[in-house]
């Protein structure tokens, strides 16, 4: 069972639209990294965050931003919607920052922008 | 950047057979996860190998390192229709985490 939890689990947008996706993460753990998933691909990096700061940026324009809080939450906000963002979105957390504990995943949210 | 290419793409196999599935990294790898993932869910954590020669086992499944060829391998033992799935390896470079292309398997009755 995942200890890691997202929501919502489906949303559909508009077009230039705004979204927030929301992970709340493990307790203990201060590393949470959000990913984007297109059908019948991998994931890819979108940012990471430790301790409420970014720490590491994948390919993906500043449109795509996120926030952590001290309470293991943390979100990911995506401006200006365009088509090619609808994906799975997933979010990740470890009890520490870089390799050797594993990342927590959660199930995902999926966005469908119309 | 860092790319991990998996092989094969696809794979189906019959309930029973062994199967093994390819990771291998464009650059060094210092340290490589292997995922499970269901279709549109979650990534499931399997294992992850941090030292050249490493091998690990979880249940039926034995993944291997193996650093001087920037590859990795995951093999499956007796498979079984629980072990269907998308097998994600990952690589993690400190800042950012990498994804292989994945491996679909399909496991028949």
């Amino acid at each position: 069972e995942t200890g890691v939890t997202q929501s919502p689990t489906h949303l559909i947008k508009t077009r230039g639209q705004q979204v927030t996706l929301r992970c709340s993460s493990q307790s203990g753990h201060n590393t949470v990294s959000w990913y984007q998933q297109a059908l019948g691909q991998g994931p890819q990096f979108i940012f990471q965050y430790y301790r409420e700061e970014e720490n590491g940026r994948g390919n993906f324009p500043p449109r795509f931003s996120g926030l952590q809080f001290p309470n293991y939450s943390s979100e990911l906000n995506v401006n200006a919607l365009e088509l090619d963002d609808s994906a799975l979105y997933l979010c990740a957390s470890s009890p520490v920052i870089g390799s050797g504990y594993g990342y927590t995943f959660g199930s995902g949210t999926r966005l469908t922008v119309v | 950047s860092q790319e991990l290419e998996q092989s094969p793409q696809s794979l189906i196999v019959q309930e029973g057979k062994n199967l093994t599935i390819n990771c291998t990294s464009s650059k060094t790898l210092y340290g490589l996860y292997w995922y499970k993932q269901k279709y549109g869910e979650g990534l499931i954590f399997l294992m992850m190998l941090q030292k050249g020669g490493e091998e690990k086992s979880h249940e039926k499944i034995t993944a291997k390192l193996d650093e001087k060829k920037q590859q990795s391998s995951l093999h499956i033992t007796a498979s079984q229709p629980s072990h269907a799935g998308i097998y994600l390896c990952g690589a993690d470079s400190g800042n950012q985490f990498y994804f292989g292309t994945g491996t679909s398997l399909t496991v028949i009755p």
